[in-house]
């Protein structure tokens, strides 16, 4: 069965970056895009980024570019996304999500990680 | 940007009552590349609809979508205790980006 398992919680100082990780399994990992999205305590979900998990190749939304970064390691079949230059109001739940559609860039997200409590604080 | 707006903010229900959420975009959502997805309390989202109006694998016939261009439609039929949740629609036609999320409870 596809399964998504995301690294543990953090804890980070402003100004600090941080890396989680997304490790898929039960599916050929390279065919599907991988998104990530987060949710802040008590709010909506807010799209982050894509990446090709074939290529290599990721989209930002712009809010996050320069920010955020996405890579995947296609050997251990896991995806890595890491934002930078912490601030409080980056405390929030991050996921990884699933492209519902093989070889298909974008569509809605079929498979969710568990996802990751980031908490930025001094 | 595409932009979506949802309403209402709360819906309050009875048990076996139908439910209509509505979510409605900036500008229109090509080839109705719209999402529906359910998060209950301390749980990662669920994908309920894609396309608009099918459903997807698991996910009961109560559950239904509709709409098109701007205009799009979460219908639940007839609301069970279990459907107590947030529900976000999505719109994947133009990047992505998610409706700020309608609050279902049972009255």
């Amino acid at each position: 069965q596809v399964q998504l398992v995301q690294s543990g919680a953090e804890v980070k100082k402003p100004g600090a970056s941080v890396k989680v990780s997304c490790k898929a399994s039960g599916y050929t990992f390279t065919t599907y895009y991988m998104h990530w999205v987060r949710q802040a305590p008590g709010q909506g979900l807010e799209w982050m980024g894509i990446i090709n998990t074939s290529g290599g190749s990721t989209s930002y939304a712009q809010k996050f570019h320069g920010r955020v970064t996405v890579t995947r390691d296609t050997s251990t079949a896991t995806v890595y996304m890491e934002l930078s230059s912490l601030r409080s109001e980056d405390t929030a739940v991050y996921y990884c999500a699933r492209g519902d559609r093989a070889g298909v860039r974008w569509g809605s997200s079929d498979y969710w990680g568990q996802g990751t409590l980031v908490t930025v604080s001094s | 940007e595409i932009v979506l707006t949802q309403s209402p903010g709360t819906l309050s229900l009875s048990p076996g009552e139908r439910a209509t959420l509505s979510c409605r975009a900036s500008q229109s959502v090509s080839s109705s590349y719209l999402a529906w997805y359910q998060q209950k309390s301390g749980q990662a989202p669920r994908l309920l609809i894609y396309g608009a109006s099918s459903r997807a694998t698991g996910i009961p016939d109560r559950f239904s979508g509709s709409g098109s261009g701007t205009d799009f439609t979460l219908t639940i039929s007839r609301l069970e205790p279990e459907d107590v949740a947030v529900y976000y629609c999505q719109q994947y036609g133009s990047s992505v980006t998610f409706g700020p999320g309608t609050k279902v409870d049972i009255k």
